[in-house]
């Protein structure tokens, strides 16, 4: 079946350092999935932060990247420069073609920022 | 905007209790969602509905139940809630249009504790 993996549970990084949260994806149909990365703040619920729906493609929001690469079937969410406001769990998740309408979320990133 | 509003914010129940968390969408959606999130495994789709009266088996539906009221209501029920059931819950709304992406829209989470 489709899945999502997030490898860090927790990703601690001091403030204004750059970040890489690691996404890897596995489909079952032939098609390419839709992925996204969405993003819950302390207390509020889940909201997209970025999404891409063609291989190859990259995304961006808030200053947060992702690019689709379809070889090595990764979707990593990067940012240069961070801040202790990105303090957040960051879920990455994928659509796929078998089940047009069946989101699939990863474990989660609990990304802590130090001032 | 699109809104999703979830009911109870908070509740606690004892093991055996029945519980009801509702979910109303203004967005005009087809599709409805509920998730449960828990450290460690992150969001899991419990139901999912694409109309009235219309119900499709997510991933971990053992002892839920859910019914798709109108196009806005969708209800997720726990008759013999168990210890196990604590988790914070989400449903979400989304779109299910022939152009659609698969984005999500969330509520701010139910937190259900079952002692």
């Amino acid at each position: 079946g489709d899945s999502v993996t997030q490898t860090e549970g927790q990703v601690t990084v001091s403030e204004s350092k750059s970040l890489i949260i690691n996404c890897t994806y596995s489909a079952t149909s032939i098609a390419y999935p839709n992925l996204f990365w969405y993003v819950r703040y302390p207390g509020e619920g889940l909201q997209l932060l970025l999404k891409v729906i063609t291989a190859g493609q990259k995304g961006s929001s808030r200053g947060f990247e992702a690019t689709y690469n379809k070889e090595t079937t990764s979707f990593h969410l990067q940012k240069a420069s961070v801040q202790e406001s990105d303090s957040a769990v960051y879920y990455c998740a994928l659509r796929s073609d078998t089940n047009a309408y069946k989101v699939i979320f990863g474990k989660g990133t609990h990304l802590h920022v130090l001032p | 905007e699109a809104a999703v509003t979830q009911s109870p914010r908070n509740k606690v129940t004892v093991t055996g209790g029945n519980v009801t968390l509702s979910c109303r969408q203004t967005n005009s959606h087809n599709y409805m969602y509920w998730y449960r999130q828990d450290t460690g495994h992150g969001l899991r789709l419990i139901h999912y509905s694409y109309g009235a009266g219309n119900l499709q088996i997510g991933d971990v539906p053992d002892g839920y139940k859910a019914t798709r009221t109108t196009q806005e209501d969708f209800f997720l029920l726990l008759e013999l809630a168990s210890p196990s059931q604590t988790s914070l819950y989400f449903c979400a709304s989304s779109g299910g249009q022939g152009t659609d992406t698969g984005q999500l829209y969330f509520g701010e989470g139910s937190k259900l504790t079952v002692l």
